[in-house]
């Protein structure tokens, strides 16, 4: 059964609204997440890294202020897309890994696909 | 600048043939390497796994082939079936990215009946 949950699975709304989306584990603790972004018929790029407790890691190119991530627990980490654009439109997955090290394959959930209007 | 590189786009083959899909890298720091089955609006499924102190890892159906030297890896499917359509990525991850993973473009392999 899955073992990351995503929600909702999918987004439609008017450009400039702020929608936020949630990742949980969900039999496990992950201190660490991770946020992907898929653009069709493309690959998955990592956004950013996020850190239970502390501010997230964000990769080369990513806005932090658009992209809000907060991992305030364990088991829950969120993505807050703000004031969306339609070139935010994209499929955003987000992913946990059981382990700490990098023998442990992430689990991902099923993704949101955010269409802004 | 791609690190992880699937230059096939797709992949067609004949049910109970075997599949190849190739993926190349260019990081030499890169030292575990997985790859990932994904349907249409779903997130990947991991399928298997290689870290790079191996150069076969084998799973049922499924077999990662890894050449540190030739900075390549395959994953093996035989024999192929219909429910293995799907689009293929192959992921690498490096020892001070802990779970960070660094994805392939993707190969969409179809398996006719």
């Amino acid at each position: 059964g899955a073992v990351v949950s995503q929600h909702p699975s999918r987004v439609i709304c008017k450009s400039g609204t702020s929608v936020k989306i949630e990742c949980r584990s969900l039999d496990f603790q992950a201190t660490t997440m991770f946020w992907y972004r898929q653009f069709p018929k493309q690959s998955l790029m990592l956004m950013a890294t996020s850190n239970e407790g502390s501010k997230a890691t964000y990769e080369q190119g990513v806005e932090k202020d658009k992209f809000l991530i907060n991992h305030a627990s364990l088991t829950l980490s969120t993505l807050t897309v703000t004031s969306a654009h339609p070139e935010d439109s994209s499929f955003y997955i987000c992913s946990a890994g059981r382990g700490l090290y990098s023998n442990q394959p992430q689990h991902f959930g099923d993704g949101t696909r955010l269409s802004i209007l | 600048d791609q690190q992880v590189k699937q230059n096939s786009p797709s992949l067609s083959v004949q049910e109970g043939r075997i599949s190849i899909l190739n993926c190349d890298y260019t990081n030499s720091m890169f030292d575990y390497f997985l790859w990932y089955k994904k349907y249409p609006a779903e997130g990947p499924t991991f399928l298997i796994s290689i870290s790079s102190i191996k150069d076969k890892n084998e799973d049922g159906r499924f077999t990662v082939f890894l050449n540190k030297s030739a900075k390549h890896l395959s994953l093996h499917i035989v024999p192929s079936q219909p429910g293995d359509s799907a689009v293929y990525f192959c992921a690498a991850s490096g020892s001070s990215n802990t779970g960070k993973l660094i994805f392939g473009q993707g190969t969409t392999l179809q398996v006719k009946p």
